[in-house]
């Protein structure tokens, strides 16, 4: 069955790191996006892809990038992880020609001390 | 840009009682989604809304969306404590170049006490 699947699901990290969250999906779909979810502000889209090579910002983007190199992956990184950034992770993608519904992965819980 | 505010942030009720969620955006929309996140999971799409007015049902659940298209509520009765969990709305924006984007609510966490 197709699916989205999320890599690290749990991980801490220290102040100043790079960390790189993976987002997989095999339902060959075009659109991709990242949101955070902090307790009051409901889904936040980072950053999002319609395609390979494409990628855009969205509300909450800095200190944070992605890349699609292929349909299936996009991973997003945290350049050098703040406090800030402590957050639940939500990959998500959706079908171009389909009715723009938006299937989710687990989540990547992110703790960074 | 495109906001979508939903109320409340909180609902507690008692098990049977019946719950309400509303949202509303800034601007009109082309259609609009409800998700629902149980505690520690992940959203799962409910339903899409798509014509001014337009109502559906699934079982317990009602889902309106307003004529001018700028709003819409999830209304459920006689809560279960299945129904537990946060409701997102979340709507798409009509025209512009947000195509595929979605605005999300804050949701409702909703709290049902048997």
């Amino acid at each position: 069955d197709a699916e989205i699947t999320q890599s690290p699901r749990h991980k801490i990290t220290e102040t100043g790191r790079q960390v790189t969250l993976a987002c997989h999906q095999t339902w060959n779909h075009n659109n991709m996006f990242w949101y955070r979810q902090d307790l009051g502000h409901g889904l936040r889209l980072i950053h999002y892809s319609y395609g390979v090579q494409d990628t855009n910002k969205g509300e909450v983007s800095d200190g944070y990038s992605v890349s699609r190199s292929n349909t299936e992956d996009l991973p997003l990184t945290l350049e050098s992880a703040a406090s800030s950034q402590t957050s639940v992770y939500f990959c998500a993608s959706s079908d171009l020609a389909a009715t723009d519904t938006q299937y989710f992965g687990p989540g990547t819980r992110l703790t960074v001390l | 840009g495109q906001q979508v505010m939903q109320i409340p942030q909180y609902q507690h009720v008692q098990e049977g009682e019946d719950f309400t969620t509303y949202c509303n955006s800034s601007t009109t929309l082309s259609n609009i989604q409800w998700y629902k996140q149980r505690p520690g999971g992940h959203p799962v799409f409910l339903i899409q809304l798509v014509k001014s007015g337009e109502v559906k049902k699934q079982k317990r659940l009602t889902f309106q969306f307003g004529e001018a298209k700028k709003n819409s509520s999830l209304h459920i009765t006689a809560t279960q404590t299945t129904d537990v969990g946060t409701y997102f709305c979340a709507g798409l924006n009509a025209g512009g170049t947000s195509y595929g984007k979605l605005t999300f609510g804050q949701g409702t966490i909703l709290t049902v006490h048997p």
